[in-house]
């Protein structure tokens, strides 16, 4: 059955600190991959996607991630936080196609410390 | 644009009351979903509609019904609320082709 795990419920980094947000998959075919960030009381923005292609994709906000099919991850990463990065980051996989239902991880909770 | 609208924004219903979540999106797109969030849970799939007049299930389809009004209009129904459905409820539209889902701000729903 297609998942995606998030194994990092809550993280805290510190200002101007490099970050890396861990996804892992499991889909039977090529997958589509996209990482969505939810601040509080809001609904959820895309900051990037992944179809084929480089397996480095660059985001919204200063975000990056890379696709690694040996290890079946999609790791969010970026050089530098910032306060207004916290928020909860969510992982999925899309089946593609007219429909691409996506399959959600449970998220990762991000707080900045000053 | 306003992107993916949602209303209401809170609701508060009592045990085997009815309700209808209401989204529409003014992009023109063919594919809508609904999901909801639960703490530790992510968001599931409980709807969606390929194109205009099409509806299917999605993960947790359960209690829920759906109607494809229009292109614009995705609409969720609780025929008798239940606890186990307070949830937060995000509905979301797709270009066909893009494979990128847009959101709308979520309707948070308490069941007592």
């Amino acid at each position: 059955a297609q998942s995606v795990t998030q194994p990092d419920i809550h993280i805290t980094v510190s200002e101007g600190a490099s970050l890396e947000l861990r996804c892992n998959y499991s889909y039977g075919a090529t997958p589509y991959l996209f990482w969505y960030v939810q601040s509080p009381g809001q609904g959820l923005q895309l900051l990037l996607k992944y179809f084929s292609g480089d397996t480095l994709v660059q985001g919204i906000k200063g975000f990056e991630a890379e696709f690694k099919r040996s290890q079946s991850s999609f790791n969010l990463r970026k050089p530098s936080v910032h306060w207004s990065d916290a928020a909860e980051y969510f992982c999925a996989v899309g089946e593609g196609g007219a429909t691409n239902k996506l399959i959600f991880g449970t998220g990762t909770l991000l707080a900045v410390q000053p | 644009n306003a992107g993916v609208t949602q209303t209401p924004k809170f609701q508060v219903l009592k045990t085997g009351q009815s309700m209808t979540l209401q989204c529409a999106q003014d992009m023109n797109h063919n594919s809508m979903y609904w999901y909801r969030q639960d703490p530790g849970m992510g968001l599931r799939l409980i709807y969606y509609s390929a194109s205009e007049g099409t509806t299917d299930k999605g993960e947790v389809p359960n209690g829920y019904n759906v109607s494809r009004l229009n292109k614009r209009e995705f609409s969720l129904r609780l025929e008798s609320a239940a606890p186990s459905q307070t949830s937060v409820y995000f509905c979301a539209s797709m270009r066909t082709g893009t494979h990128e889902q847009f959101f709308g701000p979520g309707t948070r729903l308490t069941v007592l």
